[in-house]
């Protein structure tokens, strides 16, 4: 069964930092390119980040460049998300997400993350 | 940024009936490959979000033929043949064309 879990979402003082994991089963990791997905509560998608299946290239949205790094473990089936200076709107459900045809295919159940005092 | 624009934004829909959603990009989304990278996604509450057509009409492993998706550069649609009462929760249409990548506000479909 293709599978994604995604884990270390938590409560993080605004300006701290956050590294979330996401764990692939059920089929050949390093084939594919990987996207994080986030919903902030009650609202819409934001696509926020992707790495290519050979980690040559990543992908940022504006709102994340420069506070965000995406980066992939191949030996470990797993990519991660190191989330720096974190701001009370980074607030919501990230999700990681299986890329096929420039779209997520895949999606894990996500992760919560809450930027609060 | 490639804006993604959905309309309407709230959908009530009747057991039987079909039902249409529309998503407009801001650019054309016209790859220089050829192809046209347009996702269509559904979301029912408390759930993670379910992809149901890639490349404007290509439907996912699984996903029931009375969902088609069209439309060509700027102009797609979504199309419910017939309507279903699993079918609701939120729609959203996503290009992959361009980088970032974008979703749309999102279509709340309900019964």
């Amino acid at each position: 069964e293709v599978q994604l879990v995604e884990s270390g979402g938590g409560l993080v003082q605004p300006g701290g930092s956050l590294r979330l994991s996401c764990v692939a089963s059920g089929f050949t990791f390093s084939n594919y390119g990987m996207n994080w997905v986030r919903q902030a509560p009650e609202k819409g998608l934001e696509w926020i980040s992707y790495i290519t299946s050979r980690v040559d290239s990543m992908y940022y949205a504006d709102s994340v460049r420069g506070r965000f790094t995406v980066s992939r473990d191949i030996a470990k089936n797993s990519m991660f998300l190191q989330m720096n200076n974190l701001r009370a709107e980074d607030t919501g459900v990230y999700y990681c997400a299986r890329d096929m045809a420039a779209g997520p295919d895949v999606w894990g159940q996500g992760t919560t993350v809450t930027v609060s005092s | 940024d490639v804006v993604m624009t959905q309309s309407p934004l709230s959908l009530p829909v009747t057991l039987g009936q079909p039902a249409s959603i529309s998503c407009r990009s801001s650019q054309s989304l016209v790859h220089s490959d050829g192809n046209t990278y347009l996702n269509w996604f559904h979301q029912r509450p408390g759930q993670s979000p379910r992809r149901l057509i890639y490349k404007v009409s290509n439907r996912d492993s699984g996903v029931p033929d009375r969902f088609s998706g069209g439309g060509s550069g700027t102009d797609f649609t979504l199309k419910i043949s017939r309507v279903e009462a699993e079918d609701v929760g939120v729609y959203y249409c996503m290009q992959g064309t361009h980088w970032p990548r974008t979703f749309g506000q999102g279509t709340k479909v309900e019964i």
